[in-house]
């Protein structure tokens, strides 16, 4: 069964520094990671998608990587502004036996960020 | 854009009742699934649905039913809400088949079951 976790649970950063955020999920059979962002009380906005054949995908400040092999990805915020305070989640989505996916996710726990003025 | 909708922000409910909670989507997705989200315990999938009258289980089916008569509504039915189902719930949908098969997100019902 795909277990996904993040680390720090929770990270604390002045505006204008760039900081990592960090997921390792355990079987390294997937079809791609997703990066979500989502604020106080309300849903989950898609960030950036990498599929399995990527490496890295860029948007804006904001930069995912993938390593599948090792089971890690990492999300990397330039220049962090009080704006990026929210709470960071990783999913990622498993193949089927087929090679397709059904799309479910299986999600970490997130990475609560708060970016201080 | 995708648009996710989900009927209600905020429902309070009684023990026993029974619920509905109705989710939306204007993008013509196959794929449609529901999440429970707690503290501690990150996001958890309840059913998911690939085809209108299709359904399969997730990780934390019990309590729960679901209905898709309708490519664009996905239904979540708790038959006798119990305290223990007092949660955020979230609704989401997908392409299905190959792609990036990218999920998009309601903005949650905070359900509080008394």
């Amino acid at each position: 069964k795909q277990e996904v976790t993040q680390i720090p649970a929770a990270l604390s950063v002045p505006e204008g520094e760039n900081l990592v955020l960090n997921c390792s999920f355990t079987d390294s059979a997937i079809y791609n990671l997703q990066w979500f962002r989502q604020d106080p009380g309300k849903g989950l906005t898609s960030l950036l998608l990498i599929q399995s054949s990527q490496r890295e995908q860029t948007s804006g400040r904001l930069n995912a990587s993938l390593d599948k092999s090792s089971g890690r990805s990492t999300l990397y915020i330039a220049a962090s502004q009080p704006g990026d305070s929210a709470t960071y989640l990783c999913a990622v989505r498993n193949l089927n036996a087929g090679g397709t996916s059904y799309g479910k996710l299986t999600f970490g726990q997130g990475t609560i960020l708060t970016v201080h003025p | 854009d995708v648009k996710v909708t989900q009927s209600s922000r905020y429902l309070v409910k009684r023990t026993g009742e029974k619920v509905f909670l109705e989710c939306v989507q204007d993008m013509d997705h196959e794929n449609m699934f529901w999440y429970r989200q707690d503290p501690g315990l990150g996001l958890r999938l309840i059913y998911f649905s690939y085809d209108v009258k299709m359904k399969e289980k997730g990780d934390i089916p019990e309590g729960y039913s679901v209905s898709r008569e309708k490519k664009e509504r996905f239904s979540l039915i708790l038959e006798s809400a119990s305290t223990n189902q007092t949660s955020m719930y979230l609704c989401a949908s997908s392409l299905m088949g190959a792609g990036r098969l990218e999920q998009y997100f309601g903005p949650g019902t905070r359900l509080t079951v008394t």
